[in-house]
C-alpha cells in the first residue's frame, strides 16, 4: 500500500458544480496534512492545510478524517480556474509524503 | 512571486556533462528542499538541509550532489546523469521549530531533459 494516495482522476466537472475527492494516508501517526494546487508545468502551491477541526476558505473546505485515515477536499461553485492538479501532502516521521495527485478538469 | 527561485528554468545535457541547479529562497527560512518530479509520480525528496546541515538523503545517487553554502541558497550539482533523471526538480523551503508550521514552499522548477 502505498503511504499516500490519491485517485489520479481526471474529473470533469460543469463549471458551478460541486467536487470533492479523498487522499488517504497510512501512517496513523502523520501530524500534519495539506492541499497543494500545481497548474500545468508549473510549481505546487498550498491551497490550505487541514487541521483536525477541518477548515474553510471560500468556496474550498477540508476535512480531516484520523478514524479512516483520510483528508477530503471540497470545492463549491467550481470555476474553470480550478482546473488544475491538487496534491495532498502528509508529514509523517518529519518528511512531507506526497500524494501523486488528482486532475480536475472544469468544463463551461 | 518571487519567495524561491531557481535557474535554470530549462536544462538540456548529455550524459558527460556537469551542470548545477541553483535554488534562492527569500523568504527567512532555514530549511531547504530537493525534490524530483517525474510525470504521474509523487513527488520524491531527494535532500532536506536544516539550519544548513543535510538531515535527510533519501537514498539518491551519488550523480546528484547538493550544496548548502547559507540557510537563503540551495545547489544540485549534477554529473554523469542518465536519460530517466530527466523530470522537473522543485527546491522548496520552510521554517521550523517550535510552533512552526513548517508548510513548505516551492520554486519554479527546473526542467532537465538528459540526452
Amino acid at each position: 500500500r502505498k503511504e499516500v494516495e490519491q485517485d489520479p482522476g481526471p474529473f470533469n466537472v460543469p463549471e458551478g458544480a460541486t467536487v470533492a475527492f479523498n487522499c488517504t494516508y497510512s501512517n496513523s501517526a502523520s501530524q500534519s496534512f495539506f492541499w497543494y494546487r500545481q497548474d500545468c508545468r508549473k510549481e505546487p502551491k498550498l491551497l490550505m492545510s487541514v487541521y483536525s477541526s477541518g477548515n474553510e476558505d471560500g468556496r474550498f473546505t477540508a476535512q480531516l478524517n484520523r478514524a479512516s485515515q483520510y483528508i477530503s477536499l471540497l470545492i463549491r461553485d467550481s470555476k474553470l480556474s480550478d482546473s488544475a492538479t491538487y496534491l495532498c501532502a502528509v508529514r509523517s516521521n518529519y518528511q512531507l509524503i506526497w500524494g501523486a495527485g488528482t486532475k480536475l478538469i472544469i468544463k463551461p | 512571486e518571487t519567495g524561491v527561485t531557481q535557474t535554470p528554468r530549462h536544462l538540456v545535457m548529455g550524459m558527460t556533462n556537469k551542470k548545477s541547479l541553483k535554488c534562492e529562497q527569500h523568504l527567512g527560512h532555514n530549511a531547504m528542499y530537493w525534490y524530483k518530479q517525474s510525470a504521474k509520480k509523487p513527488l520524491e525528496l531527494m535532500f532536506v538541509y536544516s539550519l544548513e546541515e543535510r538531515v535527510e538523503n533519501n537514498s539518491v545517487p551519488s550523480r546528484f550532489s547538493p550544496e548548502c553554502p547559507n540557510s537563503s541558497h540551495l545547489f544540485l550539482h549534477l554529473h554523469t546523469l542518465q536519460p530517466e533523471d530527466s523530470a522537473l526538480y522543485l527546491c522548496a523551503s520552510s521554517p521550523i521549530g517550535p510552533g512552526a508550521q513548517e508548510t513548505q514552499y516551492f520554486g519554479p522548477g527546473t526542467r532537465l531533459l538528459v540526452l
